[in-house]
């Protein structure tokens, strides 16, 4: 089975840094990964898709890269609604699922 | 829009098992797979496994295998979650969803406690 190891498991950054995740999986994934942000007591939100698609409606400060096994998630400058945990996920041809650890994002 | 409203919050003793429905509308139920998400309190994600609401198909992630049925009831755009056996570490929230692709949609999740 792929594991999907994410990393940092939380960060604290302040209002308009740059903040970036990355996600290393087991094998290569091509570029079959997907971005989700969740809030407390919230299901989660799509953001990215096949690495570095956006999401309709997503802001675009939010962004993806990478492709086979390390892949990063970025956020241009952090807004005070972007606290939240963050998850990155890999399907494979089965359409099963691996979701990483996740991300804490706190503001300092 | 695309809508998935799931049952309410159970409590159950270890051993029970327990039963999550799942009711779609908004999108065409018998066109896309819907998979099965928890995540134990203050944990992570933890995808459970699919089933194609038009064959009934299923793909159940290995740790749940054995334990986990899922179903679906066409007639009323319904899927179900069934786990048996239940521990104390299943108390967790179940989601429904589709998580990507044309269809995006997440159920509002079950609670499901598991205590004796």
């Amino acid at each position: 089975d792929i594991q999907m190891t994410q990393s940092p498991s939380s960060l604290s950054a302040s209002v308009g840094d740059r903040v970036t995740i990355t996600c290393q999986a087991s094998q290569d994934i091509s570029n079959y990964l997907n971005w989700y942000q969740q809030k407390p007591g919230k299901a989660p939100k799509l953001l990215i898709y096949d690495t570095s698609n956006l999401e309709t409606g997503v802001p675009s400060r939010f962004s993806g890269s990478g492709s086979g096994t390390d892949f990063t998630f970025t956020i241009s400058s952090l807004q005070p609604e972007d606290i939240a945990r963050y998850y990155c996920q890999h399907y494979d041809n089965s359409a099963a699922l691996t979701f990483g650890g996740g991300t804490k994002v706190e503001i300092k | 829009q695309v809508q998935l409203v799931q049952s309410g919050a159970e409590v159950k003793k270890p051993g029970a098992s327990v039963k999550v429905s799942c009711k779609a509308s908004g999108y065409s139920f018998t066109a896309y797979y819907m998979h099965w998400v928890r995540q134990a309190p203050g944990q992570g994600l933890e995808w459970m496994g699919w089933i194609n609401p038009n064959s009934g198909g299923t793909n159940y992630a290995q740790k749940f295998q054995g334990r986990v049925t899922m179903t679906r009831d066409t007639s009323i755009s319904t899927t179900y979650m069934e786990l048996s056996r239940l521990r104390s570490d299943d108390t967790a929230v179940y989601y429904c969803a589709r998580p990507f692709g044309v269809v995006i949609g997440w159920g509002q999740g079950t609670l499901v406690t598991v205590s004796s």
